[in-house]
């Protein structure tokens, strides 16, 4: 099974920050790896898939990187609507979901 | 617009039953890779299982905690797909959601208690 190590498990931002939370794979997975927000009672959304592509109607502050085992999302400048979980996702064997980063206001 | 919506959650004693539906629409489901996947209440997201499309083989796999107990099905003629569990535990409560990857239906909650 390929395990999905992300980092951190929160962090505490401010409005305006730029917010980078990474995502290691076990194995390689080519670019089967995407990138979700979850806010409480809600369920997820995508916003980045195949490490990069940025999902239809995803403020262009939301950009995926990485190759490899090693993959980031990278929030350019934190908004108050951006409080909330992510979650990394690869697809290249069956699911594995990363554990999760919490992003709280500072 | 694909929409999922799922269905049939509810109070279960260990050990029981319960099926779950997702109906689907823009998707038919026949010809999709569709999954379950669910999250304990306060805790991080679980994938549950995937179904294939009819023309790649329509085989299923399952996350090995579920695997023998659960199973993932659907009906083309009305476009819906099921995860029926049997032997529930305790840790099976949470949030169910069915996904067509990018888009998840709402969730249904199923909890199992005595």
């Amino acid at each position: 099974d390929i395990q999905m190590t992300q980092s951190p498990s929160s962090l505490s931002a401010s409005v305006g920050d730029r917010v980078t939370i990474t995502c290691r794979a076990s194995q390689g997975i080519r670019n089967e790896l995407g990138w979700y927000q979850q806010k409480p009672g809600k369920a997820p959304k995508c916003l980045i898939y195949d490490v990069s592509s940025l999902q239809s109607g995803v403020p262009s502050r939301f950009s995926g990187s990485g190759s490899g085992t090693e993959f980031t999302l990278t929030i350019s400048s934190l908004q108050p609507e951006d409080f909330a979980t992510y979650y990394c996702l690869q697809h290249q064997t069956l699911w594995t979901f990363g554990q999760g980063t919490k992003v709280e206001i500072k | 617009e694909v929409q999922l919506v799922e269905s049939g959650g509810g109070l279960v004693k260990p050990g029981g039953s319960l099926r779950l539906s997702c109906a689907a629409s823009g998707v038919t489901v026949k010809n999709a890779w569709m999954s379950w996947v669910r999250q304990a209440p306060g805790k991080g997201l679980e994938w549950v299982g995937r179904i294939r499309a009819e023309t790649e083989g329509g085989t299923t796999d399952y996350a090995a905690p579920v695997k023998g107990r659960f199973t993932i099905s659907r009906d083309d003629s009305t476009n819906t797909l099921y995860l029926e569990m049997k032997s529930l535990k305790t840790e099976d409560t949470g949030m169910y959601f069915c996904v067509y990857r990018p888009t998840w239906g709402q969730g249904t909650l199923v909890t199992v208690s005595s």
